[in-house]
Parts: structure tokens; sequence; C-alpha cells
């Protein structure tokens, strides 16, 4: 069975820092892992995910298979990005629509 | 487009009672996938459905169970309600059509409540 765990419940940073939010899986075929966000008041929706290897709002992630991670980071942080996030993985095969999400991060960037 | 939309949005029932949950997809989107989030178990996957059929389950007692409508619609039912059934519990529809993995969208939920 496939885990994904969120180390950080907490994260506070302050404007311009840099940030990272931690993600580590196991789960022993090739998985796809996502980050979701979800801002105060709004839906749950797609950050990036990692087969597209690109920058969203300026946070990237890199998926580590050896370390079985994919970080969640961004250099200079911004106010509204605050919000909690989740990692998420999707097992290959079958899973289709199936994700399993880790316990999220909420992040706090002060002013 | 309209995002995908849930019904209702709060509902409070009392123990031993059932509840449907209704969940509209996003059109043209034929899978919808079920979540229950509560503050100790975090998002937990219930199951997903494809073209009327459900393709996946996550670990959930029989109590759980749901369908698809040929329209895409789907809901959940939730039998003999338990004091730990209280959650939000969140649809997602994606397109769903192969086994790469499509963006899933999230309604808002409904938040149950049991008494």
């Amino acid at each position: 069975a496939q885990r994904v765990t969120q180390p950080e419940k907490l994260l506070s940073v302050f404007k311009g820092a840099p940030v990272e939010l931690k993600c580590n899986y196991s789960y022993s075929g090739s998985p796809e892992l996502f980050w979701y966000v979800q801002y105060s008041r709004q839906r749950l929706q797609l950050l990036l995910r990692h087969i597209s290897r690109e920058s969203i709002k300026g946070f990237t992630a890199d998926l580590n298979k050896g370390e079985t991670s994919f970080h969640l980071k961004k250099p200079f942080a911004q106010e509204e990005d605050s919000a909690m996030y989740y990692c998420a993985l999707k097992a290959g095969g079958t899973s289709y629509g199936k994700l399993t999400f880790g316990q999220g991060t909420i992040l706090t960037v002060h002013p | 487009k309209a995002g995908v939309t849930q019904t209702p949005r709060y509902l409070i029932k009392t123990r031993g009672q059932q509840v449907t949950l209704s969940c509209s997809p996003i059109s043209g989107h034929r899978s919808v996938s079920w979540y229950q989030q509560t503050p100790g178990q975090g998002l937990q996957f219930l199951f997903e459905y494809f073209s009327e059929t459900q393709r996946n389950k996550g670990n959930f007692p029989g109590r759980f169970s749901g369908r698809q409508f040929s329209n895409s619609r789907s809901e959940m039912n939730v039998s003999t309600l338990e004091l730990g059934d209280s959650a939000l519990y969140l649809c997602a529809s994606s397109l769903g059509s192969s086994s790469t993995a499509h963006e899933q969208y999230f309604g808002p939920g409904t938040r149950l409540t049991v008494t």
C-alpha cells in the first residue's frame, strides 16, 4: 500500500524568505506525485504535478526517487501563498482517479 | 465552465440514519472520485466511478456505497450512520479516460454532522 507523509503540520516564514514544504512517500512502483493547495474559503485545487516539470506561481517540486521525496519549494514566499498544501500520490496501474493524500501542511507567510 | 457542485452543502443526521450525498461533475468529465476529510485522518479515498462503474475502492466499510448515473452525476450513500462518520465529504471529477492521472477538480464538499 502507498503512503504519503508531510512531516510539518505548520510552517511559518516571512515574506521574501525561501520556503520548502516536505513530502515523502512510500510506494514500490512508479508513482505520479502532485501538490494540491487550498486557499482560505476556496476549493482544493491542483498546484503542480511532477510529470509536467513546470513552475506554478513560483513553486517547483522535483521527484527524487532515491529519497522517495517530492518537496515543494519557492525561493521568495509571498503573503498570498498562505494556504493549506497537500502532497498526493497516484499509484501506477489501474489507480486512475484514486489519490493518496498526506496530512497537509499549513503555510503562513508573515508580512 | 461550471465547476463541480455538491448538494447539500450541510447536513445533520442522527446515529443510525442513512444519508445520500450528490455530486455533479464538470461537463464532459466521466470520472467522479469521493473522499472523506476529517481532522484526525485527513483526506481519505472512498471510491471512484467511471462510466457508471466503480473503478476503485478505498478501505471503508460496506455502509459506504455509491453509484454513478449515465450523465456522470454521482451519489454516495452512508447507511446506519455512526458518530465517526461526521466529516467533510469531497467529490472530484476528471476526464479519467486513461491510466495517466488527469487533474481532479474538487467540489466544495458536503459537511455531514452525525449526532
